[in-house]
């Protein structure tokens, strides 16, 4: 089944780019996304990527994904304060969200 | 505000003892998710159903029961509480059956604690 890992913590200064990074390996998962989870509420679709892309950006976001070597970033340009979150990167297939595979969370800290 | 909500927020529970987490939304998806949130674990689901009718087991099903008799609610069953169910539990929904991204709509969670 599905396996998907990411580093737990991940400290960056304000202004800077943030770049968080996955891998999975199962390379039938049709969509790859990225969750943001702030203190205290649970998790939000921050962004995804259809598995035959190798990029999206949408504003301050940009996904990069490797099928080669089934690698999936996320890259935050200019970090702020309320970008501080738990940010999830998972996989799955479009038939059924029951398959969808999360990875442990990278837990992105700000430091002014 | 439309989406989904959890209850109780958060609740000390004796081990040995029954507990139900209930879920409740308003956005006439049909399918609904129970996961847990353990540190440095992510999120690992517990059951699911994927019409109301129809439920079935997730990754960690064990210690746990659902039912779904109406689209709106999914509530979670612990029939007798231990200590390793000690955890963060989120609901989630999905606008499944045919072809959608598989986005998920959480709740806020329920922090279970077990002693």
């Amino acid at each position: 089944g599905e396996d998907v890992e990411q580093s737990l913590f991940l400290s960056v200064r304000e202004g800077d780019s943030s770049v968080i990074n996955c891998t999975y390996t199962d390379s039938s998962s049709t969509y790859l996304y990225w969750y943001k989870q702030e203190p205290g509420a649970g998790l939000q679709l921050l962004t995804y990527i259809f598995s035959n892309m190798d990029m999206k950006q949408d504003q301050r976001l940009t996904v990069l994904l490797n099928k080669k070597d089934k690698h999936l970033s996320l890259r935050i340009a200019d970090t702020q304060t309320g970008d501080s979150a738990i940010y999830f990167c998972a996989g799955g297939e479009y038939s059924s969200a029951s398959k969808i595979i999360f990875g442990s969370g990278t837990r992105l800290s700000i430091r002014p | 505000i439309a989406g989904i909500t959890q209850a109780p927020t958060s609740q000390i529970l004796a081990a040995g003892r029954r507990m139900t987490l209930r879920c409740t939304q308003d956005m006439r998806h049909n399918a609904m998710y129970w996961y847990r949130q353990d540190l440095g674990l992510g999120l690992r689901l517990i059951h699911y159903s994927n019409t109301a009718g129809t439920t079935g087991k997730g990754e960690v099903p064990d210690g746990y029961s659902v039912s779904r008799a109406n689209t709106d609610d999914f509530p979670l069953t612990l029939a007798s509480a231990v200590p390793s169910q000690t955890s963060v539990y989120f609901c989630a929904s999905s606008p499944s059956s045919g072809r959608t991204t598989g986005e998920l709509f959480f709740g806020e969670g329920s922090r279970l604690t077990v002693l």
